[in-house]
């Protein structure tokens, strides 16, 4: 079935230093891919997403690049501040006729020290 | 804020019990999403309701059961409840079913302690 496995955190970076969470996924077809954030205390916020190959999806300095033929979609961000630390989450919703269901990965936990 | 607003915000109870989840999807928003988070088996998506019908279920129990209202608000019910159903329950509402890749905007969640 479909899936989506993201790196083990936590993830701890230095203030400036540059983010990459790996996400792959396995599903039939084309899904569309999401990255969501997770606050302490919060809910999931969607932080950005990519609905076909080769689309990057970008927000608040984070990019994250649709890659079919590797089947991934890491998260990337040049220079992280304290205030990125929370759960990143790689999802996927697969285009299955009558639902848009997301199917998440475990998170990933970042930790940014200043 | 995403505009989808759930409560309560905590519950305590007891195994055995019966409680209910509710949530308010945003303004226009047909679908609503619920979601299950939980240490040991992470966010898993649990059912989905379009314009008041079931649209898909997941890793739904047999003991945890979901409507929508006319108003579109949907309330998810978990009855005899077992230490293991301690989690954060999430609802997201999205504005379409099907058809095209759509956004979900979640809720803060419902942490629910079963003791």
């Amino acid at each position: 079935g479909d899936s989506v496995t993201q790196m083990e955190g936590p993830v701890t970076l230095s203030e400036e230093a540059f983010l990459t969470i790996n996400c792959t996924y396995t599903a039939t077809g084309y899904p569309s891919l999401f990255w969501y954030v997770q606050y302490p205390g919060e809910g999931l916020q969607l932080l950005l997403k990519a609905t076909k190959a080769d689309d990057k999806g970008s927000n608040k300095g984070f990019e994250a690049t649709y890659r079919k033929e590797t089947t991934s979609f890491h998260l990337e961000k040049g220079s992280v501040q304290v205030s990125d630390s929370a759960v990143y989450f790689c999802a996927l919703s697969p285009r299955t006729s009558g639902t848009y269901k997301y199917i998440f990965g475990t998170g990933t936990r970042l930790k940014v020290l200043a | 804020d995403s505009g989808v607003t759930q409560t309560p915000k905590h519950l305590i109870t007891a195994t055995g019990q019966r409680v209910t989840l509710r949530c308010s999807p945003r303004s226009g928003d047909l679908s609503v999403y619920w979601y299950q988070q939980s240490l040991d088996q992470g966010l898993q998506f649990l059912i989905q309701y379009y314009n008041g019908e079931e649209r898909a279920k997941g890793n739904i129990l047999e003991r945890f059961s979901a409507q929508q209202f006319p108003d579109l608000h949907s309330e998810l019910n978990l009855s005899s409840l077992e230490l293991g159903d301690s989690a954060l329950y999430f609802c997201a509402s999205s504005v379409v079913a099907s058809g095209s890749p759509d956004t979900q905007y979640f809720g803060p969640g419902t942490r629910l302690t079963v003791l």
